[in-house]
């Protein structure tokens, strides 16, 4: 079986643009949640969706934005990008999201100049 | 909030040498307790757990004990090899409304040497 897969692998933008970042669960999970990597610290949780619901938000400004689609897919939006924005995003999947082992993906890394 | 604290790094042992990876955590409650490993150009992979004070969580050679007394989870090995080169991240799972979300230390990079 795939695991979760992330796409694209790698991102370059300027400050000011707008980027979506995508997530395939492993199949038959129905929660993802994203997690921000910047250099040298541990993930940061940015997002839980279940059931195309979002159950939880990080300490993530509006700029932060998410959703997920009827086949349990999602994206992640990130609108008026910030240098301090350079990050791994990693998208991780289970199949309820609660009390579970979370697969993750080898995520995406977005570099803003 | 709840907080996890690893100890800094990076670390560099020869093959064959004990290993040692600190971790201390702060929250309310006790709260289950996780190592993940990522390798270079990888997502996160779920190396042990422990759940509940005491539990001794193990896999790959790699284990690590509950202390509630120490609020502590220190993941050891007793004799390394250079395919353990890689960073290595202690969280606790955090629970608010309905959301359950991993709470990470900033990572311990361990290099392996031959």
């Amino acid at each position: 079986d795939a695991g979760v897969t992330q796409s694209p692998t790698h991102l370059i933008k300027t400050r000011g643009q707008h980027v979506t970042l995508r997530c395939s669960p492993i199949s038959g999970h129905k929660s993802v949640s994203w997690y921000q990597q910047v250099l040298g610290q541990g993930p940061q949780f940015i997002f839980q969706y279940y059931e195309k619901e979002e159950r939880g938000r990080g300490n993530f400004p509006d700029r932060f934005s998410a959703r997920q689609f009827p086949n349990y897919s999602s994206e992640l939006n990130v609108n008026a990008l910030l240098l301090g924005d350079s990050a791994l995003y990693l998208c991780a999947s289970s199949k309820t999201g609660w009390g579970e082992k979370l697969f993750f993906g080898s995520g995406t890394q977005l570099s803003v100049l | 909030g709840n907080s996890v604290t690893q100890m800094e790094g990076p670390v560099t042992l020869s093959e064959e040498a004990f290993l040692t990876i600190n971790c201390t955590y702060t929250a309310t409650g006790y709260p289950s307790l996780f190592w993940y490993v990522q390798y270079p150009g990888e997502g996160l992979q779920l190396l042990l757990k422990a759940t509940k004070a005491d539990d001794k969580g193990s896999n790959k050679g790699f284990e690590a004990t509950y202390r509630k007394e120490t609020t502590s989870f220190h993941l050891e090995k007793g004799s390394v090899q250079v395919s353990d080169s890689a960073v290595y991240f202690c969280a606790l799972i955090e629970t608010q409304g309905g959301s359950e979300k991993l709470v990470f230390g900033k990572g311990t990079k361990l290099t392996v040497n031959p």
